[in-house]
């Protein structure tokens, strides 16, 4: 089993659609939580840290749950310039960050 | 903000050459120095994690005299792929953690084509 497990997509949404990403990790020792953004041929980037009381970050939103081992990623009014993969990456403090697979997201107009 | 760079971004190289790839933190000191790669449509995989002046501790499944990584200062590391195959081609991208800091810098990754 994975140690962190995305839907890969493709979710190919149209500008101004409101997409919600799902990830679920198997480490129930893991203690930090974090949605980065992979452009193609890219490093990923850090988005948002993700915390237990759910936060946001302008048209991003972000929630944990830790008793059931999942994160999702929620993003409204969808840009263009959205477009990329959304890795949800987990850790234990000063450990290497684990990387889902990733979930791609296509905008069009 | 902290800056990893690496170099090169891109190298294509015969089968049986080796490549280094280098990564330097240029406004902090790097402890760890953790090693990925990423194949086409896959996730980023940890091949190792090495803290400066000690030896690389590897993944389960990564050949450690095959990639060769030396940290021997706290603002370079390096990973030298030893007779690369095409099965070798990849994404390889390094993640310095600094001490006292919680934060994760990646360099820019290197696309290694072996042909």
């Amino acid at each position: 089993r994975k140690e962190v497990e995305q839907d890969p997509g493709p979710f190919n949404v149209p500008e101004g659609a409101t997409v919600a990403f799902n990830c679920t990790y198997s480490n129930s020792a893991s203690q930090s939580f974090f949605w980065y953004r992979q452009d193609c041929r890219k490093e990923p980037k850090l988005l948002m840290s993700v915390y237990s009381s759910g936060n946001e970050d302008g048209r991003f939103t972000a929630q944990l749950n830790r008793a059931s081992q999942y994160i999702s990623l929620l993003i409204r009014d969808s840009k263009l310039s959205d477009s990329a993969t959304y890795l949800c990456v987990v850790n234990q403090a000063g450990t290497a960050l684990i990387f889902g697979k990733g979930t791609t997201l296509s905008v069009s107009s | 903000g902290a800056v990893v760079s690496q170099h090169p971004s891109r190298v294509i190289c015969k089968s049986g050459t080796s490549v280094k790839i280098e990564c330097r933190s240029l406004d902090f000191q790097a402890t760890t120095m953790f090693w990925y790669r990423q194949f086409p449509k896959q996730s980023l995989m940890l091949m190792a994690t090495s803290n400066e002046g000690s030896k690389a501790t590897y993944e389960q499944g990564v050949e450690k005299d095959k990639f060769l990584i030396n940290h021997a200062s706290l603002t370079l590391s390096t990973l030298t792929v030893t007779s690369a195959h095409p099965e070798d081609s990849s994404f390889y991208i390094c993640s310095a953690r600094g001490q006292g800091k919680n934060g994760y810098t990646f360099g820019s990754g290197t696309r290694l084509t072996v042909v």
